[in-house]
This record gives structure tokens, sequence and C-alpha cells, in this order.
């Protein structure tokens, strides 16, 4: 089974100032990654995934994450954001193999201010 | 191109009644899954039919069953309403049964208030 902890409830931050927002996951098998956006009363839109490869992902919007295996995080970033950023960020798994099952960790609110 | 659509948008039941919310996937994908997000947690995931057929099912009571449709479209039922089934609703789609290098689409959810 896998897990996903996302240890920052709510992060705070001024706009035009960078962001990190962190992921971690448990689990006995390989997993692809993945980080969605929900703004207020919407779906979940992907932002970037992790499948293989360059550890370094790029995504929409200006957000990249990093993938690191030995510490088994997926923290994403972005360099400068936008009032416009203001959303709810969850980090997902899903097993390699088998049925299409995301599993999400709780979730970040990005709160971006003036 | 229409995105994943699903109805009602919101929907208001007394405990013990029963719900159908319904799903439309992106035309052209035969995989459609379903979620439970709770107010405040992330999406909880319930079902997954690809080409008509149950591919997978979460940690729900059998009062939660679904079905898929010849057009891929797609029914979630919940029977014996409780307080605690209160959540949004959300309906994924995608064009293939497993999760390698495909994107799953959602929807924008059916809020579900049970009373």
């Amino acid at each position: 089974a896998q897990s996903v902890t996302q240890l920052d409830s709510q992060v705070p931050v001024f706009e035009e100032a960078p962001v990190e927002l962190r992921c971690n996951y448990s689990s006995s098998v390989s997993v692809y990654l993945f980080w969605y956006v929900q703004y207020p009363n919407q779906g979940l839109q992907l932002l970037l995934k992790y499948l293989s490869g360059s550890t370094l992902v790029k995504g929409i919007n200006g957000f990249e994450a990093e993938f690191n295996k030995s510490q088994t995080s997926f923290h994403l970033r972005k360099p400068s954001v936008h009032i416009s950023d203001t959303a709810e960020y969850f980090c997902a798994v899903s097993e390699l193999t088998g049925f299409q099952k995301l599993v999400f960790g709780t979730g970040t609110r990005l709160l971006v201010s003036p | 191109d229409a995105g994943v659509t699903q109805s009602p948008t919101h929907l208001i039941k007394t405990r013990g009644q029963h719900v159908t919310l319904r799903c439309s996937p992106i035309s052209g994908h035969k995989s459609v899954s379903w979620y439970q997000q709770v107010l405040g947690q992330g999406p909880q995931f319930i079902f997954q039919y690809y080409e008509k057929e149950e591919r997978g099912r979460g940690n729900f009571p059998d009062r939660f069953s679904a079905r898929q449709f010849p057009n891929y479209s797609s029914e979630l039922n919940v029977n014996a309403l409780l307080l605690g089934d209160s959540a949004l609703y959300l309906c994924a789609s995608s064009s293939e049964a497993g999760t390698s290098g495909n994107t799953i689409y959602f929807g924008e959810g059916s809020w579900l208030t049970v009373v």
C-alpha cells in the first residue's frame, strides 16, 4: 500500500516570492508521482508528473518538481508566485502496474498575498 | 472538446435516501474513475471502470456501486446515505486502463450534502 504525506496544510507567501510545497511518500513498490492543483470550486488539474528519467520535472504555469528516491520526496517549487496561484495543491502516487488508482495526500493550501 | 462533465453539480439528500451521480468522460476515453473528497482532505479512490468492466475498487462499503455504459459514461450510486457521505464526488477519465504515461483528467465534481 502507498501513502502520501504533505506536512504543510497551509503555506502563506507574498507575490513574486519563491515557494516550495513538500511531499513525501511511502511505498513498497516503485510508483509514479503527480502534482495536481484545485482552484476554488473546481476539479483537479494536473500540474506535472514523474514517470521515469530526469528527476527534475517541469510542469505548467512555471511549476517544477524534483524526485528524490533516497528521501522518497517529490517537492513542488515555483521561483516566483502570482496571486492567481492561490489554490489547493495535492501530491499523489500510483503503482506502475495494475488498475488506475491515485493515492492523494491531504493537500497544501497556497495563499499568495500582494 | 468538452472535458469530463458531471451532473448534478450540487444536491442535498436526507439520511437513508439513495443518490445517483453521473459522469461523461472526455470523448474517446474508455476509463472512468470515481473519487470521494471529504472537506479538508485529499480525494479517495472509489472505483475504476474500463470498457464497462470494473477494474478496481477502493475501501468503501457495499452501499457504493457504479457502472459504465456502452458509450463509456458512468453512474455512481450510493444507498442508505449517511451524514459522513457528504463530500465532493469527482469523476476522472483517461484513455488507457493503467496509469503508465497516461494523464487522468478530472471533472469539477458533484457536491453531495446529506442532512
